[in-house]
């Protein structure tokens, strides 16, 4: 069983088009996560939802807006997309925020490729 | 700004022998420390955390916390290529989450 899932693992899609990427964990984690990971490998975390409360909200564009409609989802829409938001976004869970518990679990990835 | 540092690498080492990698971190009140492996077009994967100054083994890994120092490490004996990834350090207090650090790319030479 997949403990972290994403869907869909790839995405083409042309500039100015609007995606989204969900994230489902059967771990029963409390806290979920959206990471960017760019062509540099750096791992940059975009936002954070424990128990469907939004907790983290880096310095992001407006375009992306996550949403978390229970506790074991969080999904990840992106407006208007441009050039650079080519990356692999992870989802990842943990038991919860914080501390020793904050051992994240990642799901495999999503690589989009804006053209 | 919390940071964590780490070398990018390649950090080369032959088969066999032991690898050593380290992170320095920022924030003096730090308190876990977590050590991630990525293989190449892969997600992280957990390999192990430590929170108490001192040593952590697990099989062939070993966490090196001095929190006196801001400094963890991870060492891996007898090295096998399929050690070959990136090294990702990770460091959160109890109240925020967790730092990365951009990685260590480790190659091990059969």
């Amino acid at each position: 069983d997949t403990a972290v899932s994403q869907t869909p693992k790839y995405l083409v899609t042309q500039m100015g088009n609007d995606k989204s990427i969900k994230c489902e964990q059967n771990l029963g984690h409390d806290t979920m996560y959206w990471y960017k990971q760019d062509s540099k490998k750096f791992l940059k975390i975009m936002f954070s939802y424990n128990n469907k409360e939004l907790i983290i909200n880096e310095t992001v564009p407006n375009r992306f807006s996550p949403k978390s409609p229970d506790k074991a989802h969080l999904n990840l829409h992106i407006n208007s997309l441009e050039l650079g938001d080519s990356a692999v976004y992870f989802c990842a869970s943990s038991p919860r925020a914080g501390g020793p518990l904050e051992t994240q679990y990642f799901g495999p990835g999503t690589r989009l490729l804006v053209l | 700004q919390k940071e964590v540092e780490q070398n990018s690498g390649p950090l080369s080492v032959p088969e066999g022998a032991i690898a050593s990698l380290n992170c320095t971190y920022s924030d003096r009140g730090s308190q876990s420390f977590f050590w991630y492996r990525q293989y190449s077009g892969k997600s992280p994967e957990l390999i192990m955390f430590i929170y108490s100054n001192g040593d952590k083994e697990d099989g062939r890994f070993t966490a090196q916390l001095n929190k006196a120092s801001q400094y963890v490490s991870l060492l891996i004996r007898d090295s096998q290529p399929s050690d070959s990834a990136t090294y990702l350090c990770a460091v959160n207090t109890q109240n925020t989450p967790l730092v990365f650090g951009k990685g260590t790319r480790l190659s091990v030479i059969a």
